[in-house]
């Protein structure tokens, strides 16, 4: 069965600085991995998604992934944060075979200071 | 345009009523689901619809009972819920099939069972 661990439940950051998260998945063949992001009371936002390919995405608002096969890692960064990308983030994995299901991972709530 | 609706943006029932949370998508997608989310968790699957066929039941439940009467919308019925039913309760979806298709989610129904 797949899974995903995010290791760090939360997460503080001056604004402007460098952030990534990070994620790690258990699946026996390639996953397909996503980044979701998700506002106070709000729905989940899709950032950016990995199936094949380039192991280094490109997402919405100034997201990017790499996907890392050696370390079952897709983690998530950005060079400079802003206030406004506050909120709880999940990485989420998808089986290959035809599965519907998405497993996600706990989250990682990052909060942003001045 | 990636958008899903859901009506209502909050609920209020009481353990003895019947109420219904309605789900809508027009990008033509042929999966949609529901998901349950408690606060400072990740989104729990419920049900998916595949091809307008209930393909996925997450062992939720029988006063849970979802509807899909054509491929662009999703009902979720409600009845005698108890109150740790309470929570937000996601409607997603996506193209479906056996194709590496990522999901969209919608803005949510915070549901609150008195």
């Amino acid at each position: 069965a797949q899974s995903v661990t995010q290791p760090d439940i939360h997460i503080t950051v001056s604004e402007g600085a460098s952030l990534e998260l990070r994620c790690n998945y258990s699946y026996g063949a390639t996953p397909y991995l996503f980044w979701y992001v998700q506002s106070p009371g709000q729905g989940l936002q899709l950032l950016l998604k990995y199936f094949s390919g380039d192991t280094l995405v490109q997402g919405i608002k100034g997201f990017e992934a790499e996907f890392k096969r050696s370390q079952s890692s897709f983690n998530l960064r950005k060079p400079s944060v802003h206030w406004s990308d506050a909120a709880e983030y999940f990485c989420a994995v998808k089986g290959n075979f035809g599965n519907e299901k998405l497993t996600f991972g706990t989250g990682t709530r990052l909060t942003i200071i001045p | 345009d990636t958008e899903v609706t859901q009506t209502p943006k909050h609920l209020v029932m009481g353990m003895t009523n019947k109420k219904s949370l309605k789900c809508e998508q027009h990008m033509g997608h042929r999966a949609m689901y529901w998901y349950k989310q408690k606060a400072k968790k990740p989104p729990e699957l419920m049900f998916v619809y595949s091809y307008e066929k209930l393909s996925i039941n997450e062992s939720v439940p029988s006063r849970f009972s979802p509807e899909c009467p054509n491929s662009s919308l999703l009902n979720l019925h409600l009845h005698a819920l108890q109150p740790e039913d309470s929570a937000l309760y996601l409607c997603a979806s996506s193209q479906g099939g056996q194709g590496t298709y990522e999901q969209y989610f919608g803005p949510g129904t915070r549901l609150t069972v008195t």
